[in-house]
């Protein structure tokens, strides 16, 4: 079955620190990949996307490029601030299945 | 545009008391999913509606869990004979097109659940 393997939390960086979060994935097919972010208190929201291989999908300073070849979809962000403090949550979804893939989330922590 | 609202956005019961939760969808999305955090912890699926109808009911833990979503839109998790352990944020979710692998899922704020 379909899985996302998430680096374990929580990350703590001080603010302008550069940031990664790993996100590598099995999956049968050519999945879409996803990343969500979820503020304390609040549902998830999405924070990029991207469907194919090598896309890269963008958003709010975050990256995150689509690896076919290592399986993975690692976040990136040049310069994190205190405001993205946060739960980021990698996701999959296959086109065989109507049930997206979540991995168990990481906690990012950021310090000014 | 309006997203996706769940009430109450808190509920404190008392053990062995029912519950009932409400997702009300973005309008014309069809896929409707439900799924719980425990603290600290990802995401667990719960039930997946495509319509009206749930083909994925796999992840309702016990029988004491029962779901149903009526006019392609609003959803009530009924939980019953609640017990401690069923503590926790239960969050709704809904989707444009199931069939399009490349739709996200757009979350509501959850239910925060508090069995005492």
């Amino acid at each position: 079955g379909d899985s996302v393997t998430q680096m374990e939390g929580p990350v703590t960086l001080s603010e302008e620190a550069f940031l990664t979060i790993n996100c590598t994935y099995t999956a049968t097919g050519y999945p879409s990949l996803f990343w969500y972010v979820q503020y304390p208190g609040e549902g998830l929201q999405l924070l990029l996307k991207a469907t194919k291989a090598d896309d890269k999908g963008s958003n709010k300073g975050f990256e995150a490029t689509y690896r076919k070849e290592t399986t993975s979809f690692h976040l990136e962000k040049g310069s994190v601030q205190v405001s993205d403090s946060a739960v980021y949550f990698c996701a999959l979804r296959s086109g065989g299945s109507y049930i997206p893939t979540f991995g168990r989330g990481t906690s990012l922590i950021v310090h000014p | 545009g309006a997203g996706v609202s769940q009430s109450p956005s808190n509920k404190v019961t008392e053990k062995g008391k029912d519950v009932e939760l409400r997702c009300d969808p973005i309008s014309g999305h069809t896929a409707l999913y439900w799924y719980r955090q425990s603290l600290g912890q990802g995401l667990e699926f719960l039930i997946y509606f495509q319509g009206n109808s749930a083909p994925d009911k796999s992840g309702l833990p016990s029988d004491r869990f029962s779901a149903e979503r009526t006019g392609g839109s609003v959803s009530t998790l009924t939980i019953q004979r609640t017990q401690q352990e069923d503590s926790a944020v239960y969050l709704c979710a809904s989707s444009l097109d199931p069939h399009l692998s490349n739709q996200p899922q757009h979350f509501g704020d959850g239910t925060r659940l508090s069995i005492l």
